[in-house]
């Protein structure tokens, strides 16, 4: 049980739709982050929210479009992603942005077609 | 900024036998360094943590590192591998202040029995 839940856990979706990945946090935390996770690549950072404010975006392009309501929940909102975009999006949460400790979820394996 | 590299993408080692997976940082200032492990399909689990102290770090399901700043290495190992601890490890290293954790690409483990 890691406190941190996404949905949903399998996504397929062709280039022209429009689709969100939601997170969820159950530990109190206040930060929580957007990985993507190709495969034989490093995980790469996306987003960061800080008490629901975005306080880092890593060159993320434009069709990814994250949206913090609350500090318990995060979304990425997707649309006419390519395929190369196919990847499982991970989603963390931490204590606070200056504490490095984060908690995973179990991911959204993505597919573009 | 901060990096890391785990020489090994791959490692197989028998059902008992002792395992060391290797990872190596760079940072300037003292960091904070952790141990993730994923299995197929699924989130990252935090293993263990250094922050400061003791340089020999204790860890769930029998893992240990060692941190030796002389090397800039931080290290995992456990004495017996049992089978169920096939998956993918991974080292990461964040900054003292500040919320971005860097990821090594990460070392695919295989037990054999």
């Amino acid at each position: 049980e890691t406190g941190v839940t996404q949905t949903p856990r399998h996504l397929v979706m062709g280039m022209t739709n429009k689709k969100s990945l939601k997170c969820e946090q159950h530990l109190g935390h206040n930060a929580m982050y957007w990985y993507k996770q190709s495969a034989k690549k490093p995980l790469e950072l996306m987003f960061v929210y800080n008490f629901k404010e975005q306080t880092e975006n890593n060159s993320v392009p434009s069709r990814f479009s994250p949206e913090c309501p609350n500090s318990s929940h995060l979304f990425l909102h997707l649309h006419t992603l390519q395929p190369e975009d196919s990847a499982l999006y991970l989603c963390a949460s931490s204590q606070n942005a200056g504490y490095n400790e984060q908690f995973f979820g179990p991911g959204t394996r993505l597919t573009v077609l | 900024a901060q990096s890391v590299t785990q020489p090994d993408i791959h490692i197989t080692v028998s059902e008992g036998a002792s395992l060391e997976l290797r990872c190596n940082y760079s940072y300037g200032a003292t960091p904070y360094l952790f141990w993730y492990v994923q299995s197929p399909g699924q989130g990252l689990q935090l293993l263990l943590k250094y922050f400061s102290g003791d340089t020999l770090v204790q860890g769930i399901k029998g893992f240990e590192a060692e941190f030796k700043r002389s090397q800039s290495s931080f290290n995992l190992r456990k004495p017996s591998v049992h089978w169920s601890d096939a998956a993918e490890y991974f080292c990461a290293v964040g900054a003292e202040y500040g919320n971005k954790l860097v990821f090594g690409a990460g070392t695919i483990l295989r037990v054999k029995s």
